[in-house]
């Protein structure tokens, strides 16, 4: 089947301590994206990755990190969490060769919540 | 920032209706403009685009109109089902930018 992966989905965590969101597609997809989610703020674009060792920011990139070591994986980094960054995160996927980048599968989200 | 926003955050209809969601943007040099449903609890999906070179477009039960004079899209969906009962958010993008911009949703509720 067809999907986009996250883990957890659901992390409940300290202040300051490290943290790492996986994401993994299996489409093949060039595309990845990270996005926080607040209520009234819809979604919000964190990081993207048009491919692999290529990646790039979004609009909200600070207290992030991401890599993209293989196709298939973009792992969203927190090195000090900050309960601002309290949120509901979806990764996305999608094909970028055929112009099709805005056609983006997302992953099921994983909800964060930073004490 | 961008800004892509929506008229109304709830919009409530009888279920065999149409139904119409409205989305206004701010870039006059967006490119694409792209419809996501999310259903309770999940990752949104993928409706519709449409390229700023269309006024209109229409896929299965749903249609988009792009008004760029008032920089204005709007999503119609046709024969409104309880299945339709989600967000929708209306994104932005533009051709090789790779960035998006998604308003913050207009909840329908499809009344039985």
């Amino acid at each position: 089947e067809a999907q986009v992966t996250q883990n957890p989905r659901y992390l409940i965590t300290v202040t300051g301590k490290k943290l790492t969101v996986t994401c993994s597609q299996n489409m093949n997809h060039e595309y990845m994206s990270w996005y926080r989610q607040d209520p009234g703020l819809g979604l919000r674009q964190i990081y993207y990755s048009m491919n692999v060792e290529v990646t790039d920011k979004g609009d909200v990139p600070e207290g992030y990190k991401v890599s993209r070591k293989e196709k298939r994986n973009f792992p969203l980094i927190l090195e000090s969490p900050s309960p601002n960054q309290t949120s509901l995160y979806f990764c996305a996927s999608s094909l970028a060769l055929s112009g099709r980048v805005y056609e983006q599968y997302f992953g099921p989200g994983t909800r964060l919540t930073v004490t | 920032g961008e800004s892509v926003g929506l008229h109304l955050p709830t919009l409530s209809v009888q279920e065999g209706d149409n139904s119409i969601i409205n989305c206004a943007y701010s870039n006059s040099a967006s490119d694409y403009f792209i419809w996501y449903k999310q259903e309770s609890g999940k990752g949104p999906q993928f409706i519709i685009d449409i390229r700023s070179n269309m006024d209109k477009r229409q896929g299965q039960r749903v249609t988009v109109l792009l008004n760029k004079t008032v920089k204005h899209l709007s999503l119609q969906i046709a024969a409104t089902q309880p299945g339709d009962s989600a967000v929708y958010f209306c994104a932005e993008t533009r051709r090789n930018f790779n960035k998006f911009y998604f308003g913050s949703g207009t909840k329908l509720n499809v009344k039985p």
